[in-house]
């Protein structure tokens, strides 16, 4: 089982509709969970870490779940610029800060 | 404030010819993290270090890779030998500690091509 599970998508939707990522992961004594963005060939961004109650940034809603192990992201009246593959990330703990991440799911908003 | 800093952006090596990447963190972070991501695939961790000192080294392949971090000067990653399978775009990370409680800043990233 892979550390860090995440839909590879690609989700196609249209502009103003809001779209949910889901992950998972492995390790029951993970510590801190992040959502970055990539956008093509180019580097990752730290978008938000994610709590156990939850936090909110402007359109963007974070989610962590550890009974289940369980992180999601809500991105509400997606925007064309938000079209970019959503990295999910896990911090072991022990791990030293060395952060574990998902493959990614692939985001399109369009017109 | 200048970021994390990696160069070259773009390297092109023949195989059998060594890659030196080199990576400059944030003023004020002395940990340095270094990824390497293949075509349609994650970030792989490859390996930690702190100033003069390889902290976690388990994601480096066994042979031609080699890391530091030197009191002086940015953090080099060296392959040597290198072949069409070290194509990648390697992804140098810098945080100022270990709590984690927070993420890393990535630099731009140096994409080696062998050809």
């Amino acid at each position: 089982r892979k550390e860090v599970e995440q839909d590879p998508g690609p989700f196609n939707v249209p502009e103003g509709a809001t779209v949910a990522f889901n992950c998972t992961y492995s390790n029951s004594a993970s510590q801190s969970f992040f959502w970055y963005r990539q956008d093509c060939r180019k580097e990752p961004k730290l978008l938000m870490s994610v709590y156990s109650s939850g936090n909110e940034d402007g359109r963007f809603t974070a989610q962590l779940n550890r009974a289940s192990q369980y992180i999601s992201l809500l991105i509400r009246d997606s925007k064309l610029s938000d079209s970019a593959t959503y990295l999910c990330v896990v911090n072991p703990r022990g791990g030293g800060n060395k952060l574990t991440f998902g493959t990614g799911t692939q985001l399109k908003v369009e017109l | 404030n200048a970021g994390v800093m990696q160069n070259p952006r773009h390297l092109v090596r023949r195989r059998g010819q060594e890659a030196r990447l080199r990576c400059s963190p944030m003023k004020g972070h002395s940990h340095v993290y270094w990824y390497r991501q293949l075509p349609e695939e994650g970030l792989k961790f490859m390996v930690y270090l702190q100033k003069e000192n390889i902290i976690d080294e388990s994601g480096m392949p066994k042979e031609r890779f080699s890391a530091e971090f030197p009191k002086e000067g940015p953090s080099i990653l060296r392959i040597q030998q290198v072949v069409r399978g070290d194509s990648a775009a390697y992804f140098c990370a810098s945080s100022p500690r270990i709590d984690g409680d927070y993420g890393y800043t990535f630099g731009s990233g140096t994409r080696l091509t062998v050809v």
